[in-house]
């Protein structure tokens, strides 16, 4: 398994307060999403890096800012959680040598209220 | 943009029987990916077999196996002597390689497997 690491696992939190998700790798892989998983919609990119200072939107992005200071680190930060950003969150990993297989965290539940 | 789509939310398989999940997508470019991911109920997102679109061969491993279809942009999986534990979410992935994104995948919505004893 790669080594991925997402925390928190499980977090409930008050509507309009900040939230900070963390992914760590340990494969000092290049590249390193955020995805977000809602019913009927399987899984949405929310920002990627590419390289440490290196980041950009995906698909779903307003209301959400990444950070990623060094390699094996992706922060996720919901400035001030809405009841709509309830979900569940995956990292993921990749490099695009070799079979450029792509890792998926266990998952972090956010459940804003 | 790139889509991919599912247009089977549910299926269910009696137990030792053979099923075919359905999976389309939508791309201008000619050297991508495709990927079938298995989700059961623990979340953790399971890689069941990956094609890439410039192999003409369909990709096998063990009991799953593609149907891959360029021309169509049809991506089915199928599952053989079907199990228990093959009950779960099935999500269709696609990427396209060679920019700054690397492996960005786009999923369908999913098609959620039952499977009969």
């Amino acid at each position: 398994d790669a080594g991925i690491t997402q925390s928190p696992r499980h977090k409930v939190t008050e509507t309009g307060t900040p939230v900070t998700l963390r992914c760590h790798q340990t494969e000092n892989h290049r590249y390193m999403y955020w995805y977000r998983q809602d019913p009927g919609h399987g899984l949405r990119l929310i920002h990627y890096s590419y390289g440490v200072k290196d980041t950009d939107k995906g698909e779903v992005s307003d209301g959400y800012s990444v950070s990623r200071s060094k390699t094996e680190d992706f922060l996720l930060t919901l400035e001030s959680a809405t009841s709509s950003q309830t979900s569940v969150y995956f990292c993921a990993i990749s490099d695009t040598t070799g079979r450029n297989t792509i890792y998926f965290g266990e998952g972090s539940w956010l459940t804003v209220v | 943009a790139q889509t991919v789509t599912q247009s089977q939310p549910e299926m269910s398989v009696q137990e030792a029987e053979t099923v075919t999940l359905s999976c389309t997508y939508d791309t201008s470019e000619s050297d991508y990916y495709l990927f079938w991911y298995k989700q059961p109920p623990s979340r953790q997102m399971i890689l069941v077999i990956r094609q890439e679109a410039y192999k003409q061969q369909n990709a096998t491993e063990n009991r799953f196996s593609v149907n891959f279809q360029k021309a169509a942009k049809s991506f089915s999986l199928k599952i053989s002597d079907s199990q228990l534990g093959d009950a779960a979410m099935y999500f269709c992935a696609y990427t396209h390689m060679n920019n700054n994104a690397g492996n960005m995948l786009t999923f369908g919505g999913g098609t959620r497997l039952m499977v009969k004893p």
